[in-house]
C-alpha cells in the first residue's frame, strides 16, 4: 500500500535551519511528482513546493520562495524540504503528499502522511 | 496567484441532511478543482479531484459539481463521520491555492 512518512520536525530557534525528509513506499517512486504543505495552528492549508517525478523541475509558494528547497533522491524514495531562516510565520505541520502524475498541473493529491511538527521558538 | 473563496466558513447539520459548500475561483481552472476532507489531528482526506470524479473508496453520497468558476461539494445525506473540515483546492496553475475551509458540525 502507498505510504508517505515524514521525519526532521522538531523545535528550532529563529534564524536557523532545518531539513524535513518524507520516505516514500507502495509505489514507483520516480513516476510521480512529490509535494509539501503546510498548516500552521488553527489554520488552513498552505500548499508550499512540487518536485517533478525526475527532479528537474520545482514550484514554490510566493511565501517560501527564497528561502525553501524541495529535492528528492529516486534511489532511496525520499523527497527533503530544507528551510532556512526560520521564522516563528513557519510554525505548523508540515505534510508530504504524493502528487497523482508526474508533478505538473492538472493532477492531484492522493496520498498524504501524517506529516512533522515544527515550531520555531527561542 | 489563483485565490479560492469557499463558503460558508461554517455550517451546522444534522445526519441525514443534504449539505452544500461552494467554492469560487478567481479565473478560469478548467475543471482542475480537488476537494479534501480533514479531521482534527489528521491528514487531509482527498475525495474529488478534476471537479467532479470521486476518488477510489470514497462514499458515493460525495460528490462535485462546477459552474464556470464556481464549484460544489454536495454530501447527500450527512453521515455522523463526515463531521469534519472541508477544503477545495486548485491545481490548474502553481502556485496551487486552497480555499479557507469549511467547518461542518452537529447541530
Amino acid at each position: 500500500q502507498v505510504q508517505v512518512v515524514e521525519s526532521g520536525g522538531g523545535v528550532v530557534q529563529p534564524g536557523r535551519s532545518l531539513r524535513l525528509s518524507c520516505a516514500a513506499s507502495g509505489f514507483t517512486f520516480d513516476d510521480h511528482g512529490m509535494h509539501w504543505v503546510r498548516q500552521a495552528p488553527g489554520k488552513g492549508l498552505e500548499w508550499v513546493a512540487v518536485i517533478w517525478y525526475d527532479g528537474r523541475n520545482e514550484f514554490y509558494g510566493d511565501s517560501v520562495k527564497g528561502r525553501f528547497t524541495i529535492s528528492r533522491d529516486n534511489s532511496k524514495n525520499i523527497v527533503f524540504l530544507q528551510i532556512n531562516n526560520l521564522t516563528a510565520e513557519d510554525t505548523a505541520v508540515y505534510y508530504c503528499a504524493r502528487g497523482s502524475g508526474y508533478g505538473g498541473n492538472a493532477e492531484s493529491l492522493d496520498y498524504w502522511g501524517q506529516g512533522t511538527q515544527v515550531t520555531v521558538s527561542s | 496567484d489563483i485565490q479560492m473563496t469557499q463558503s460558508p466558513s461554517s455550517v451546522s447539520a444534522s445526519v441525514g441532511d443534504r449539505v452544500t459548500i461552494t467554492c469560487r475561483a478567481s479565473q478560469d481552472i478548467y475543471s482542475w478543482l480537488a476537494w479534501f476532507q480533514q479531521k482534527p489531528g489528521k491528514a487531509p482526506k482527498l475525495l474529488i479531484y478534476a471537479a467532479s470524479s470521486l476518488q477510489s473508496g470514497v462514499p458515493s453520497r460525495f460528490s462535485g459539481s462546477e459552474s464556470g468558476t464556481d464549484f460544489t461539494l454536495t454530501i447527500s445525506s450527512l453521515q455522523p463521520e463526515d463531521f469534519a473540515t472541508y477544503y477545495c483546492q486548485q491545481a490548474n496553475s502553481f502556485p496551487w491555492t486552497f480555499g479557507q475551509g469549511t467547518k461542518v458540525e452537529i447541530k
